[in-house]
C-alpha cells in the first residue's frame, strides 16, 4: 500500500538559511499534519492542513510556513534557521472525511543545521 | 494542555517474554493510537482504538482503550527481537493534533 512520502530524507543547512520540506500524503488523503521531534524526544506538533486550508496550529515559529496544495501535497518552509531547528520532521496525512482518524506518518526529514 | 504519562520509560527484557506498557492522560481523548519507531524513522501505526472500553488485537500486540477514557496499555506477547524500537502511544479527541506519550525503549537481552 502507498505510504507518505517526504523529500528530502535529509538536510543539512547553515544557521540563517531556508530550506523546504514537502510531504505527499497517501492518496485519498484530505488532511496533512507536520510534526517536528527532537532527539530523545516525543514528535511536537507544529501545523495542519485540512483540504488545502490550515486546520490547527502547534509550537510552530513564526519563522516557519506552510501550506497545502490542490494535489493535496504540503511543504514546509524554513527561514532564517538556527542550530536549535536540527531535529526530525514528520508528516502524517489522515482522511477526515471518512470517518474516526487515523495519522500514518512518513520516514520523516532529518534536518542537520550546522 | 493535555500530557501523557507513559510508562514504563524503558524495558530489558529477554526474548520470549511478554511486556505491558500503558499511557495515562489527564484528560479523555476519544481515540488512542500506538505507534512503534525505529531510530531515525517515522512512527509506524500498531494500533487504534476508537471506543471506551475496546480491546483490539494485531498479531502479538494487543491494546486497549480504558472505559474512563484517559488511558490506554499495550501489550506484546511472546517478544522477538524485532519489537525492538520505542513505542509511543498517542490520543486525540477530535480532529485534530495528536498528544504523544512520552515513549518506551524496548531492548531484548540475548
Amino acid at each position: 500500500a502507498a505510504g507518505v512520502i517526504q523529500s528530502p530524507r535529509h538536510l543539512i543547512k547553515e544557521k540563517r538559511e531556508t530550506a523546504t520540506l514537502k510531504c505527499y500524503p497517501i492518496p485519498r488523503h484530505d488532511t496533512v499534519y507536520w510534526y517536528q521531534q527532537g532527539p530523545g524526544q516525543d514528535p511536537q506538533f507544529l501545523i495542519s492542513f485540512y483540504e488545502k486550508m490550515q486546520s490547527d496550529k502547534g509550537s510552530i515559529p513564526d519563522r516557519f510556513s506552510a501550506q497545502q496544495f490542490s494535489d493535496y501535497h504540503s511543504e514546509l518552509n524554513m527561514s532564517s534557521l538556527e542550530l536549535g531547528d536540527s531535529a526530525l520532521y514528520f508528516c502524517a496525512s489522515s482522511y477526515l472525511a471518512g470517518g474516526p482518524e487515523t495519522q500514518y506518518f512518513g520516514p520523516g526529514t532529518r534536518l542537520l543545521v550546522l | 494542555g493535555q500530557q501523557l504519562n507513559q510508562s514504563p520509560q524503558s524495558m530489558f527484557i529477554q526474548e520470549g517474554e511478554d511486556v505491558s506498557m500503558n499511557c495515562t492522560s489527564s484528560s479523555i481523548f476519544n481515540t488512542w493510537l500506538w505507534y512503534k519507531q525505529d531510530p531515525g524513522e517515522g512512527p509506524v501505526l500498531l494500533i487504534a482504538l476508537y471506543k471506551a472500553g475496546e480491546l483490539t488485537s494485531n498479531g502479538r500486540l494487543t491494546a486497549q482503550f480504558g472505559i474512563t477514557r484517559k488511558d490506554s496499555f499495550l501489550n506484546i506477547s511472546a517478544s522477538i527481537p524485532s519489537d525492538v524500537g520505542i513505542y509511543f502511544c498517542a490520543g486525540h479527541l477530535g480532529n485534530e493534533k495528536l498528544t504523544f506519550g512520552t515513549g518506551t525503549r524496548l531492548t531484548i537481552i540475548p
